[in-house]
């Protein structure tokens, strides 16, 4: 059974490009969450989806972040127009329910670089 | 406002010593969780214990254990015979019944020496 599934786990962009990350959660979970840690900070909550609906998304910023978890494949991050300070590793984590109580799955994060 | 407090950035301890990291938290709610998590360098965040609120008994699994002083919202891990594989980063996190997030304090760095 393999555990959440980040791709890239390394991407360097440049100013003004943009960045797309995506996640696989467990298989049966239909929870997706997306976490941003700074360096040397813990991790903040940007937005929680299940399949084709965003739950919760007070943790993103209001622009340029965007995020979508399609009823077939991996839920998305979308990162336009990329600036120095979103230079980060993206964490996801996927549920089979709400998390309240339960255990959430972290995936091994993906670093993004913005030169 | 919910946070979670962790005052001491970085702790070391000896091999096979015991140490505990300290965590307090603010929440006006009375049903929630929390989770102590570990993140070595390859940066993967793993779960190392968990406590719901409304069980008095402290958790514990293997060599790690709380101490969950609900009053004072306190959330302490002891890590006891500290082993080298034990080095990494430490966050403390709790979710509430009525949120769909996790929140993080700004963890605790260990480093296990011979």
């Amino acid at each position: 059974n393999a555990g959440v599934m980040q791709n890239p786990r390394h991407l360097v962009r440049r100013r003004g490009q943009e960045a797309r990350l995506r996640c696989s959660p467990m298989k049966g979970h239909s929870h997706v969450y997306w976490y941003r840690q700074l360096p040397e900070e813990g991790l903040k909550f940007m937005v929680y989806l299940q399949k084709e609906n965003i739950i919760d998304e007070s943790g993103m910023p209001k622009e340029r972040f965007s995020a979508e978890f399609p009823k077939e494949g991996p839920s998305i991050l979308r990162i336009q127009q990329v600036v120095r300070g979103d230079s980060a590793a993206y964490f996801c984590a996927s549920s089979p329910a709400q998390g309240f109580g339960g255990e959430l799955f972290f995936g091994e994060g993906s670093r993004l670089t913005v030169l | 406002a919910q946070t979670v407090t962790q005052s001491q950035p970085e702790m070391s301890v000896q091999e096979a010593e015991t140490v505990t990291l300290s965590c307090t938290y603010d929440t006006s709610e009375s049903n929630y969780y929390l989770f102590w998590y570990k993140q070595p360098p390859s940066r993967q965040m793993i779960l190392v214990i968990r406590q719901e609120a409304y069980k008095q008994q402290n958790a514990t699994e293997n060599r790690f254990s709380v101490n969950f002083q609900k009053a004072a919202k306190s959330f302490s891990l002891k890590i006891s015979d500290s082993q080298l594989g034990d080095t990494a980063m430490y966050f403390c996190a709790f979710i509430t019944g009525t949120a769909s997030k996790l929140t993080f304090g700004t963890g605790t760095r260990l480093q296990v020496t011979l």
